[in-house]
């Protein structure tokens, strides 16, 4: 199983708003509704910002969504803050019944 | 509420075998299936397999395929990923992480990380 896709960094200014992609096949991204993203700060466990393509977990800001377009999905952040700059990694569900993840996108926000 | 507590960390020879523990709490712990997932220094994440905690039954990523364990005590709400023939590549922190859905996955509560260096 290949990882998912991802740009390595994005970065914008606070206020501004970034998306991040994540290219996968049919057979991952493509085939089910059970994206997730995840946020990592430097020495940190991740920490699950978005699942099931657009679903945000209780505590997370709404400032950040998810949305899926075929093999596709996409993380937005808006109004970025500098507390935003970190690490954000995306995952999916397989049709083997196992789990690949993106290789992550470092933000840096200006 | 809900934590899930690894062991320390492991230095081990080549060759060698590592088995990490993650103690879970707060929640009843058969009732979600539990992964294993790794990040090597600078990298992304890497996910390795599951067990239904409930069942004990499993599934591994195929490049992991006859090299790793993952077991469980339902006892002590635990569960135990047991990695053989250590090679310097696997220096990395392993992480446990909660499933939070029966139906797909996402890591819902992730374990603090155990640092597994291998070195001769």
């Amino acid at each position: 199983q290949s990882a998912l896709t991802q740009p390595a960094s994005v970065s914008g200014s606070p206020g501004q708003s970034i998306t991040i992609s994540c290219t996968g096949t049919s057979s991952d991204v493509g085939g089910y509704n059970y994206v997730s993203w995840y946020q990592q700060h430097p020495g940190k466990a991740p920490q699950l910002m978005i699942y099931d393509v657009s679903k945000r977990p209780s505590g997370v800001s709404d400032r950040f969504s998810g949305s899926k377009s075929g093999n596709t999905a996409s993380l937005t952040i808006s109004g970025l803050q500098a507390e935003d700059e970190a690490d954000y990694l995306c995952s999916s569900y397989t049709s083997s019944y196992t789990v690949v993840f993106g290789g992550g996108t470092k933000l840096t926000v200006l | 509420q809900v934590q899930l507590v690894q062991s320390g960390a492991e230095v081990k020879k080549p060759g060698a075998s590592v088995k990490v523990s993650c103690k879970a709490s707060g929640y009843t712990f058969t009732g979600y299936y539990m992964h294993w997932v790794r990040q090597a220094p600078g990298q992304g994440l890497e996910w390795m397999g599951w067990i239904n905690t409930n069942s004990g039954g499993t599934n591994y990523a195929q490049s992991f395929q006859g090299r790793v364990t993952v077991t469980r005590d339902t006892s002590i709400s635990t569960i135990y990923m047991e990695l053989s023939r250590l090679r310097s590549d696997d220096t990395a922190v392993y992480y446990c992480a909660r499933d939070g859905t029966t139906s797909g996955w996402y890591g819902d509560y992730w374990g603090q990380g155990t640092l597994v260096t291998v070195s001769s």
